[in-house]
């Protein structure tokens, strides 16, 4: 069974930074590209990153390029998005999300972890 | 960036009933790459459909997908109670992979 597990959430400052994980079970994780996605509280889904299963590929979202980076660890099965200088606005549940391809839909999701950027 | 715009933002119906839901693309979706995601309160979305058509595993007959270029439709047969949530589409042939603003689905 897939599984995908994200952790890292918390309460942080504008300004700070955090590092999600996403921890990954139950299928051959060095096959598939991941990608996070966030959600502010009461509105919709907003794609934030994705990376290709080797990692020689990544895309960001305009709104997150020069402050989040995404990286895998393939010998762990492990996923994480460093997140710097975090405004108000980056306030959301961050899910990670599976796919075939860099470009691919996205079949698989974790339950997300939230993050609240707030003085 | 193609901007995807979903229509209606809310529709109201009543189990047993036929859902149609529409997704409008800025620009020409490439090969089809067009999926669709329900989500319910407190639950990660789930994919539906991807390819504009194709079902996506374990998903009922009762959902289907259609359309090519700039429109797309997700519609939903007869309605269960079950399917009363938050649909999305999301278009992923491009490298800023974009979601439309969904459409509430809710029991009327």
């Amino acid at each position: 069974e897939v599984q995908l597990v994200e952790s890292g959430g918390g309460l942080v400052k504008p300004g700070g930074s955090l590092r999600l994980s996403c921890a990954a079970s139950g299928f051959t994780f060095t096959t598939y590209s991941i990608n996070w996605v966030r959600q502010a509280p009461g509105k919709g889904l907003e794609w934030v990153s994705s990376i290709s299963s080797s990692g020689s590929y990544i895309y960001y979202a305009d709104s997150v390029k020069g402050r989040f980076t995404i990286s895998r660890d393939n010998a762990k099965n492990s996923l994480f998005l460093q997140m710097n200088s975090l405004r108000a606005e980056d306030t959301a549940v961050y899910y990670c999300a599976t796919s075939v391809g860099v470009q691919s839909y996205f079949d698989y999701w974790g339950p997300g972890t939230l993050v609240t950027v707030s003085s | 960036e193609i901007v995807l715009t979903q229509s209606p933002g809310t529709l109201s119906l009543s189990p047993g009933e036929r859902a149609t839901l529409s997704c409008r693309a800025s620009q020409s979706v490439s090969s089809s790459n067009l999926a669709w995601y329900q989500q319910k309160p407190g639950q990660a979305p789930r994919l539906l459909i991807y390819g504009a058509s194709s079902r996506a595993t374990g998903i009922p007959d009762r959902f289907s997908g259609s359309g090519s270029g700039t429109d797309f439709t997700l519609t939903i047969s007869r309605l269960e109670p079950e399917d009363f949530a938050v649909y999305y589409c999301q278009q992923y042939g491009t490298s800023s992979r974009t979601f439309g603003q969904g459409t509430n689905l809710e029991i009327k």
